[in-house]
């Protein structure tokens, strides 16, 4: 099957820091989702973005899918960002939802 | 437009008991989905809905785990008898039933065993 890896596993940061998050697929993907899973275990949609970019506020994603990686970027980082950050990929041709492995971030103030 | 809805948010029960657990999906979704995530772990697939009918159960433990959509709206989950290794948050999730299957999640209910 097909496999999805993140990195860095953790980070750790200082209060308006910037970071950037990668997610590796080893197959052609036809979704490609973000999402952040909160202290209360909810997952919230960041973006749907099986390839280009797409912003919203602090946060931007960029899909390589030629390339099979995805970033997610997070600009000035609040205390509220803090949690686990998934990817998760549907595989060409199948309609299964994949998740990466996560990074956990800790925003400190 | 409304979420996915869940309830109980939190459940504890004693080993062996049983207990089950109800999804609301976004309204139109023909598509639903019931996850388990143990903590420190993503989300794995336990079972998936195409408006009733079952589309995927191959994860599901079916010796203690049962799953319906009877009208092809809400769903419900049932643990019966329940095992210390079952805690975890059970996520429900919905999508239209056609690519690209971007799915929305609940809020989840984290199930503790003891």
């Amino acid at each position: 099957g097909i496999q999805v890896e993140q990195s860095p596993p953790d980070l750790i940061l200082q209060e308006g820091a910037n970071s950037t998050l990668r997610c590796n697929f080893s197959d052609s993907v036809n979704n490609l989702q973000w999402f952040h899973q909160n202290p209360w275990g909810q997952l919230i949609n960041l973006f749907y973005i099986p390839s280009g970019t797409k912003q919203n506020g602090r946060l931007s994603a960029t899909t390589v899918a030629t390339e099979r990686y995805s970033l997610l970027y997070i600009s000035s980082s609040q205390t509220t960002d803090s949690g686990v950050y998934f990817c998760a990929v549907i595989r060409r041709g199948t309609d299964k939802l994949i998740f990466g492995t996560g990074t956990r971030l800790q925003v400190f103030p | 437009e409304a979420g996915v809805a869940q309830s109980p948010r939190y459940k504890i029960i004693e080993k062996r008991q049983s207990v089950a657990f109800w999804c609301n999906p976004i309204s139109g979704h023909a598509t639903l989905y019931w996850y388990q995530q143990i903590l420190g772990q993503g989300p794995k697939l336990l079972i998936q809905f195409q408006n009733n009918g079952v589309v995927d159960d191959s994860q599901l433990p079916k010796d203690r785990f049962s799953a319906e959509r009877l009208k092809g709206v809400d769903s419900t989950l049932k643990i019966q008898p329940a095992k210390l290794e079952d805690s975890a948050v059970y996520l429900c999730a919905s999508s239209l039933s056609q690519a690209p299957y971007e799915q929305y999640f609940g809020p989840g209910t984290r199930l503790t065993v003891t």
